[in-house]
């Protein structure tokens, strides 16, 4: 059973060095979503996918992200220029766009970012 | 404003000890509430659905349960594996949401041998 895979799990960079993540969602899946969680917080949307097109982005979602999923599989996150507030932990997670719009997502292990 | 909230932040629960965790939530219309278990380290693992009032839905010790402006989940006689952050989640209709999930804070459950 192969679930929703990310990488890398954790990535330690220096403030102003641009980073990406990547997500692989479960096969089936058309739906994909970023979200950001910090400590003692839970997850905050960030932006959603549906094939390859990008339909939402949260206000959180500053300029220096970008997001992609270049022929609706994988998915690309990227920050550029990061900042000491960008530390966190960065989940992704997909669903079946099969039947009702609320199927229940699916979240991978998350890449833990962390700005010194 | 959407929002959800959860109570308490932290329960410590002696094994076979049963309690309940709250979810309070505020949305303009319901598309469907979620509750995830995370442990130290990893991402959400999905637990349950709900989708209207009066809905309830069970595994092995857990019991969600779902009125017009809460949920509950039940923990009935838990064991130390038990021990994690529930969150609660729900997805909202309208303002263009296409399907994103507002979560509370979480409980954090520590049950005691």
């Amino acid at each position: 059973d192969t679930g929703v895979s990310q990488d890398p799990r954790h990535k330690i960079t220096k403030r102003g060095q641009n980073v990406t993540f990547r997500c692989d969602p479960i096969s089936e899946h058309n739906r994909l979503y970023w979200y950001r969680q910090t400590l003692g917080q839970g997850p905050e949307f960030l932006t959603y996918f549906q094939n390859e097109a990008q339909l939402e982005k949260s206000r959180l979602l500053s300029d220096r992200f970008s997001a992609e999923r270049p022929k609706g599989s994988f998915s690309t996150l990227e920050i550029q220029r990061t900042e000491q507030g960008d530390s966190a932990m960065y989940l992704c997670a997909s669903s079946s766009g099969q039947g009702r719009p609320n199927q229940p997502q699916h979240f991978g292990d998350g890449t833990r970012l962390s700005i010194l | 404003e959407d929002q959800v909230t959860q109570s308490p932040e932290a329960l410590r629960l002696q094994e076979g000890e049963s309690s309940s965790l709250n979810c309070s939530y505020t949305v303009s219309g319901l598309r469907g509430l979620f509750w995830y278990r995370q442990d130290p380290g990893k991402g959400p693992e999905f637990l349950f659905t709900l989708y209207s009032a009066g809905e309830e839905k069970e595994k092995e010790r857990l019991k969600a349960t779902l009125t017009k402006k809460e949920s509950f989940l039940h923990i009935t006689a838990p064991k130390p594996e038990d021990s994690a952050t529930y969150l609660c989640a729900v997805q909202a209709v309208g303002g263009g949401s296409q399907g994103n999930l507002i979560f509370g804070k979480g409980t954090k459950l520590s049950v005691k041998p």
